[in-house]
């Protein structure tokens, strides 16, 4: 099925490693964003990319390095995570903007979230 | 920058019956997208519903429709006739135009809803 696919699903970290996490989608949509879910704080932006070769910072950056490797790639790095990015972490795309405004489209597809634990 | 405010972080509400679930947004824009979307233990995020502000109109799709306040800035969704796979978390979302804001999504906290049989 067309989605947006991140890997993985699940990782443990320990305090000061290093991780990737991938993200592909393969509806050709232009933007993508990387998003943490954080219990009583609902979904907050990291990183965004509104199209191939530009990114932008979103309202949480810090500790983050993103890479828009293509149209369909966008990757998330933690160089040397911290207990405080233990989180789920959630992948969108975006359609284009005159998809969007036709009835019912979503504003974003997202994937299904990597939860990461860092000890 | 936009603010968007969930008061309520959970609620429950018995099966067949009628639920509301508050928001309220904080923005200068005159016009913006609302949404709702559900979060399921799954994880997945699934849109229920979209309002534009510039429709008067409330948005309603089957069990699912929204009270749209403009000038109080407030946006509760309405489930009638709950049913037992209602039970999630649910957000509430902003957004402005996609031309002026690279179609940037503003969540709520969430409100954890239980349907209960």
């Amino acid at each position: 099925n067309a989605g947006v696919t991140q890997t993985p699903k699940f990782q443990v970290l320990k305090t000061g490693q290093s991780m990737t996490l991938q993200c592909a989608q393969d509806m050709n949509h232009n933007s993508m964003y990387w998003y943490r879910q954080d219990p009583g704080m609902g979904l907050r932006l990291i990183y965004y990319s509104a199209s191939e070769g530009t990114t932008d910072k979103g309202e949480v950056p810090n500790g983050y390095n993103v890479s828009r490797l293509n149209k369909r790639e966008f990757s998330l790095r933690l160089e040397s995570a911290a207990p405080s990015q233990t989180s789920v972490y959630f992948c969108a795309s975006k359609t284009s903007d005159r998809a969007f405004v036709g009835h019912s489209n979503q504003p974003q597809h997202f994937g299904d979230g990597t939860r990461l634990s860092i000890l | 920058a936009q603010t968007v405010t969930q008061s309520q972080p959970e609620m429950s509400v018995q099966e067949a019956e009628t639920v509301t679930l508050s928001c309220t947004y904080d923005t200068s824009e005159n016009n913006y997208y609302l949404f709702w979307y559900k979060q399921p233990p799954s994880r997945q995020m699934i849109l229920v519903i979209r309002q534009e502000a510039y429709k008067q109109q409330n948005a309603t799709e089957n069990r699912f429709s929204v009270n749209f306040q403009k000038a109080a800035k407030s946006f509760s969704l309405k489930i009638s006739d709950s049913q037992l796979g209602d039970t999630a978390m649910y957000f509430c979302a902003f957004m402005k135009p996609p031309e002026t804001s690279g179609s940037r999504l503003t969540f709520g906290e969430g409100t954890q809803l239980t349907v209960n049989p």
